[in-house]
């Protein structure tokens, strides 16, 4: 069964770091682009960063570049996001999803919740 | 970056009705569109791609249509199921982007 399954979200000052991870199983994760989707709480979908299959590739939208880094370890089957200098407007629900430009599968959610 | 509309925001319907959704881009996205739902407090589901390639295991009364700016999401009998929220998304340019979403609520 392909399954992603993420942890690392919590809640943080404004302008604290945290890492979020993706732990994948049940497909070759090193064949995949992978991707980081967002959901403010009651809100829209918005696409955050994907990382090609042997990570040469990344790319952000523009609300987080310069502030998170996406990355991978194929060895590991995992996907991470490190997010710095974070702002209120980054509460969201942090989804990874297998990109093949359209996002299938999804997993399950962790919350992130930018607060002082 | 690309604005994708979908309208209308929220829909009423009964068991069994034919629903429409579209679905506008701000530029042509050519074919390069996937439709979702989400349920509450769940991970969105991938129903279609390419405009209209149905993903497996989804009902066949789920069909898409459309090129260039302007998309069509169809749910040819409503089932209780159904009821959900439906996001579509383009992957012809990035920043890849959604539309802001359909609620399909009971009539």
């Amino acid at each position: 069964e392909v399954q992603l399954v993420e942890s690392g979200g919590g809640l943080v000052q404004p302008g604290g770091s945290l890492r979020l991870s993706c732990a994948a199983s049940g497909f070759t994760f090193s064949s995949y682009w992978m991707s980081w989707v967002r959901q403010v709480p009651g809100k829209g979908l918005e696409w955050v960063a994907n990382i090609k299959e042997d990570g040469s590739e990344k790319y952000y939208v523009d609300s987080v570049k310069g502030r998170f880094t996406i990355s991978r370890d194929n060895a590991k089957n995992s996907l991470d996001l490190q997010m710095n200098s974070l702002r209120a407007e980054d509460t969201a629900v942090y989804y990874c999803a297998r990109d093949r430009t359209r996002f299938d599968p999804w997993g399950q959610g962790t919350l992130v919740t930018v607060s002082s | 970056d690309i604005q994708m509309t979908q309208s209308p925001s929220t829909l009423s319907a009964s068991v069994g009705d034919r629903v429409t959704i579209t679905c506008r881009a701000s530029q042509s996205v050519s074919g390069w569109l996937a439709w979702y739902q989400q349920k509450p407090g769940k991970a969105p589901k991938l129903l279609i791609y390419k405009a209209s390639t149905l993903e497996s295991g989804v009902p066949s009364r789920f069909s898409g249509s459309g090129s260039g700016t302007e998309f069509t999401l169809t749910i040819s009998s409503l089932q209780p199921d159904d009821f959900a929220t439906y996001y579509c998304q383009q992957y012809n340019n990035y920043p890849w982007t959604f539309g802001q979403g359909t609620k399909v609520e009971i009539k």
